[in-house]
């Protein structure tokens, strides 16, 4: 079992330029979430999705666009990278089940905007 | 708004010693986790509590509500164990939260190294 796959693992971009993170999940979870971890600051959550087609916002929207068009991806944009995006993007998810399940996450996606 | 505080930040020790991990925060919850995030980035999944004690090999985690008050113990340490640390919590109300689904806010993370 793969658990949660984030690709790509490093990327280094210019300010001004676009990409998109892919998070991918094999155990049938609806919840995805997309965080961001900063330095001397705990995870913070982007995006979130309840299921397929629906997405929402988090605590830290702006600048990011997110996707879930199949129930096993769940894909972070970047329109227009920022030096404020420079940070390593975390993918979780979890069954909709009891509000206390645990949240399975990737390994993560290092991410450096010059 | 809620804050969630962990201590030490940081916290070196020697193989064999007994760890404690502390997390406190401000606001009503309804469940506490711990996850482990290793050197090479991985976040796992420790434990989950919603009251007293829960025990998994050498790792016991302890909450009192009243408090708002949880430890992460380690017994008899091991270079394996080093990592960080991370406390997050589940606010019974949604305003608290850090948004999303779950409303999980999460503490910074407490840097365990245990030399051999």
């Amino acid at each position: 079992n793969a658990g949660v796959t984030q690709t790509p693992k490093f990327r280094v971009l210019k300010t001004g330029q676009s990409m998109t993170l892919l998070c991918a999940q094999d155990m049938n979870h609806e919840y995805m979430y997309w965080y961001r971890q900063d330095p001397g600051m705990g995870l913070r959550l982007i995006h979130y999705s309840v299921g397929e087609g629906t997405t929402a916002k988090g605590e830290v929207p702006d600048g990011y666009n997110v996707s879930r068009l199949k129930k096993q991806n769940f894909l972070l944009g970047l329109e227009s990278a920022a030096p404020s995006q420079t940070s390593v993007y975390f993918c979780a998810s979890r069954f909709r089940g009891r509000p206390d399940q645990p949240q399975h996450f990737g390994d993560g996606t290092r991410l450096s905007i010059l | 708004k809620n804050e969630v505080e962990q201590s030490p930040q940081n916290l070196t020790a020697q193989e064999g010693e007994f760890i404690t991990i502390n997390c406190s925060y401000s606001v009503g919850i309804s469940a506490l986790h711990w996850l482990q995030q290793h050197p090479g980035g991985g976040i796992v999944s420790l434990f989950m509590l919603s009251s007293g004690k829960k025990k998994h090999g050498r790792l016991i985690a302890t909450i009192n509500i009243q408090e708002k008050h949880s430890s992460l113990h380690i017994t008899a340490s091991h270079p394996r164990d080093s990592a960080v640390y991370i406390c997050a919590v589940r606010p019974f109300l949604i305003m608290y939260s850090g948004g999303g689904a779950d409303g999980l806010t999460f503490g910074k993370g407490t840097h365990l190294i245990i030399q051999p």
